[in-house]
């Protein structure tokens, strides 16, 4: 089946400081990329959708400028938590839709958990 | 806006029981509906999907049909073992939303020995 990874699957990083995760479809390419973000014991939020070579799109109430993606290929995606805060730890997972397939399945990656202290 | 409601969790029960999971949704047209789970301390893995009314999706024992007229989507498995305790998401996908998923809250299913 679709494998998607993302790096690194935890980060711990000082107030202030920017951190980048990726997101790549291994075996499969991949159009559209979400970001979610999951709060401890809560279901997903979405917080971005990214498509190959154009800009992302945010949900309602999300900052595209502390969040800046970048989906510069068919099988990367990266999100950028720029001056990171104790309030932006989470965890953070993607998703990849198969292009070739073009079926109704998401793929997610594992997720990342990024602490800010 | 679309939504998905499925019921509260923790739904605590012993190995060899009856589980199920409620799962409601409110949506426009026709939407693709989906049971994603996640294990502790992984990622969301699809478990099952059906995409039209009336499809039963079926995965590791655990089954769900598509109803449109009761617009729900329960999770069904009819012997849990210790290696189901996770958490189950219910999630539909109507195109017109551009292929974004709507989740539920999640429900935390531990089945104990």
């Amino acid at each position: 089946g679709a494998v998607v990874s993302q790096h690194p699957s935890w980060v711990i990083c000082k107030s202030g400081t920017s951190v980048k995760i990726e997101c790549r479809s291994l075996d499969f390419q991949a159009t559209t990329m979400f970001w979610y973000r999951q709060f401890p014991k809560q279901s997903l939020m979405l917080m971005a959708t990214s498509n190959e070579g154009s800009k992302a799109t945010y949900e309602q109430g999300v900052e595209k400028d502390k969040f800046l993606i970048n989906h510069a290929s068919l099988t990367l995606s990266t999100l950028t938590v720029t001056s990171a805060h104790p309030e932006d730890s989470s965890f953070y997972i993607c998703s990849a839709f198969d292009r070739i397939t073009s079926t109704d399945t998401q793929y997610f990656g594992p997720g990342t958990r990024l602490t800010v202290l | 806006g679309d939504s998905v409601t499925q019921m509260e969790g923790p739904v605590t029960l012993s190995e060899e029981a009856f589980l199920t999971i409620n799962c409601t949704y409110t949506a426009t047209g026709y939407p693709s509906l989906f049971w994603y789970v996640q294990y502790p301390g992984e990622g969301l893995q699809l478990l099952l999907k059906a995409t039209k009314a009336d499809d039963k999706g079926s995965n590791k024992g655990f089954e769900a049909t598509y109803r449109k007229e009761t617009t729900s989507f329960h999770l069904e498995k009819g012997s849990v073992q210790v290696s189901d305790s996770a958490v189950y998401f219910c999630a539909l996908r109507n195109k017109a939303a551009g292929n974004k998923l709507t989740f539920g809250g999640g429900t935390r299913v531990l089945v104990k020995p």
